[in-house]
């Protein structure tokens, strides 16, 4: 069964800072989510990607398939960033792509 | 577009009591359905997912149950909460990309 691992577990910025969140991963995968989950629990889907770089307004996500690793970018970060950021993945490469593992989630906060 | 409904948004219930959540999905047909539960302080894990009506694939073996009557209809139930029931629970579904889309969530509280 795939592990996943997110780091830092706490991230405290202060507003405009350039945020990394990284994830790795331990079996290959089709592809990794990134999901922000907001202080409601309310979950949104940021990013599915299988390969290079995905961008979106202000983040980045980018993934390399050989290392097992990804992360997720956030520039010119606002105190409206602050949330929890999951990547999950495949749970097993023979299983369904339906079936995700997630990690346990990277508490950002930004500071006016 | 898509859209997904759960409900109750929050629900407080005595231990042993039973518990329905329903959950719909608008805009799509034949979508993948997934119930997952967020206990406090934890992340996610996967506790049922459905393919079609009345397909259930239990991941953690517990006194919950799902059922699946409808196409875009998604059911979560109990005959008896226990207290580690309690958390907030996620309703997802997804299409052919298997990018998840998830409801609003509802809390549940056992006392």
């Amino acid at each position: 069964k795939n592990e996943v691992e997110q780091s830092p577990q706490n991230l405290t910025a202060q507003e405009g800072e350039f945020i990394t969140i990284n994830c790795s991963y331990s079996v290959g995968i089709s592809a990794l989510h990134w999901l922000q989950q907001h202080p409601g629990g309310g979950i949104v889907s940021l990013f599915m990607l299988s390969s290079g770089k995905k961008k979106h307004g202000r983040l980045i996500a980018t993934i390399n398939i050989q290392e097992k690793h990804s992360s997720l970018h956030i520039t010119a970060s606002h105190p409206r960033d602050s949330a929890v950021y999951i990547c999950a993945v495949p749970s097993s490469i023979t299983g369904s792509a339906r079936q995700l593992t997630f990690g346990s989630g990277t508490q950002l906060t930004v500071l006016p | 577009s898509q859209t997904i409904h759960q409900w109750p948004a929050t629900l407080v219930q005595p231990v042993g009591s039973p518990l329905s959540l329903e959950c719909t999905v608008e805009g799509t047909s034949n979508p993948n359905l997934y119930w997952y539960r967020q206990a406090a302080g934890r992340g996610l894990q996967l506790l049922f997912y459905s393919v079609g009506i009345g397909q259930i694939s239990s991941e953690v073996p517990q006194n919950l149950s799902a059922s699946r009557p409808q196409d875009r209809q998604f059911i979560l139930s109990s005959k008896k909460l226990l207290l580690s029931d309690s958390g907030f629970y996620l309703c997802a579904w997804s299409g052919p990309t298997n990018e998840q889309f998830f409801g609003p969530g509802t809390r549940l509280t056992v006392l």
